[in-house]
């Protein structure tokens, strides 16, 4: 089955820095990588995804990067602000209702 | 507003206790998921269904019994609550994009 290795588990940027997140997976099959942003007491929510047919994409201040060949993704914040403090998952699964295999989560700081 | 929404927020229980969590999803979606997070914050897959048939059960122990009376409600059924058990646990549904609800807190004592 998939694995998603996901890192740093930990990430403290200062406010106004970049903040970039990798992610690897394992199943070839996999085309489909959300990215969720898990804020204290809330449930994760899409920030972010991207499908195998494209190699970026972008909105606003984030980003996000995928290599099908190498088989990892990355997730990048412009532009810092403290309301970015949160948890960040990756996950991956093929399209369609697969449920998706998540990364173990990226708890990102953002000093004021 | 559409959501997955699930009920309680909050659940305090002793050991051996059987206790059921109830989700709902209003966006139409086909699947709906359970899924725990630990205290590590590691989210993880518990069942999947799809149109009220059960797609996934992953490694869970039968203690654990998902319920869906239709294609908008996932319930979840835990008998003889054991310490463990202490997690947080998300619903959540999708048809192409997987929406998590807000989550249910669970301490076993």
């Amino acid at each position: 089955g998939e694995n998603v290795e996901q890192h740093p588990s930990t990430l403290s940027v200062q406010e106004g820095d970049s903040a970039v997140i990798k992610c690897t997976y394992s199943d070839s099959a996999s085309n489909y990588f959300p990215w969720y942003k898990q804020e204290l007491g809330k449930g994760p929510q899409l920030i972010i995804d991207i499908r195998s047919n494209v190699g970026e994409k972008k909105d606003q201040r984030i980003a996000v990067t995928l290599n099908k060949t190498a088989k990892h993704f990355s997730l990048h914040i412009t532009e810092t602000q403290p309301e970015d403090s949160a948890v960040y998952f990756c996950a991956a699964g093929a399209s369609g209702n697969t449920p998706l295999v998540f990364g173990k989560g990226t708890r990102l700081s953002v000093i004021a | 507003d559409t959501a997955v929404s699930q009920t309680p927020k909050y659940l305090v229980t002793q050991m051996g206790n059987d206790k059921s969590i109830k989700c709902e999803q209003n966006l139409g979606h086909d699947t709906m998921y359970w899924y725990k997070q630990d205290s590590k914050k590691f989210l993880k897959i518990m069942f999947s269904y799809n149109n009220k048939e059960l797609i996934i059960n992953e490694t869970v122990p039968n203690r654990f019994s998902p319920k869906s009376p239709d294609k908008a409600h996932l319930n979840l059924h835990i008998n003889s609550l054991e310490l463990g058990d202490s997690a947080v646990y998300f619903c959540a549904s999708s048809q192409e994009v997987i929406s998590f609800g807000p989550g249910t807190r669970l301490l076993v004592l």
